[in-house]
């Protein structure tokens, strides 16, 4: 089972719309949380960090389920430009590298 | 723009060659980190450095090897290169550990 797992999607919805996923981790001693996006043949790029009473940034919000192990990320308002690749990122206890998922391909359009 | 810059942006090799990938570090960071990404995955850890010393490795193999110099960028290098090391190379750069990192534009490396 991998560490990070992410629902590939293509997630496809209208400019306005709202569209959510999640992204489960497999160990519960877990101690940061992100999201990154990656635009195609790109570097990430950070989106925000996630906390465990939730956050929002704009147009998106990020919470963290500790006890289901999960995070998710929901986008408001979509705009076109929200089309790309979102990386849900893992600091494991006792681990400093940024575990991976595989992203979740979102596309907005006209 | 993160600060983080890679070079070269791009790298044909052919198999067996060796390579050597640099990278320097946003003003102020202390922390680099190395990652692979094949198409259609997300990226693949393959070391750390922290203060110039080596503070974590992936699965790997040993002709993937790097350092990290006193200004605190780094490189990576890579030996007898194989068709299955094409992939995009990513330096990551932080200050201190378990936080955010921010990325350079990355290596696309194609071996043949």
């Amino acid at each position: 089972r991998k560490e990070v797992e992410q629902d590939p999607g293509p997630f496809n919805v209208p400019e306005g719309a709202t569209v959510a996923f999640n992204c489960t981790y497999s160990n519960s001693a877990s101690q940061s949380f992100f999201w990154y996006r990656q635009d195609c043949r790109k570097e990430p790029k950070l989106l925000m960090s996630v906390y465990s009473s939730g956050n929002e940034d704009g147009r998106f919000t990020a919470q963290l389920n500790r006890a289901s192990q999960y995070i998710s990320l929901l986008i408001r308002d979509s705009k076109l430009s929200d089309s790309a690749t979102y990386l849900c990122v893992v600091i494991f206890s006792g681990d400093y590298k940024l575990s991976f998922g595989a992203g979740t391909t979102v596309t907005v359009r006209a | 723009e993160t600060g983080v810059t890679q070079s070269p942006t791009h790298l044909i090799k052919t198999r067996g060659q060796q390579v050597t990938l640099r990278c320097s570090s946003q003003s102020g960071h202390n922390t680099v980190s190395w990652y692979q990404q094949a198409l259609g995955q997300g990226p693949q850890f393959i070391f750390q450095y922290y203060r110039e010393e080596e503070n974590g490795r992936g699965n790997f193999p040993p002709r993937f090897s790097g350092l990290q110099f006193p200004n605190y960028s780094s490189e990576l290098n890579v030996n007898a290169l194989e068709l299955d090391d094409s992939a995009l190379y990513l330096c990551a750069s932080s200050y201190g550990l378990n936080t955010e990192a921010f990325f350079g534009q990355g290596t696309r490396l194609t071996v043949v």
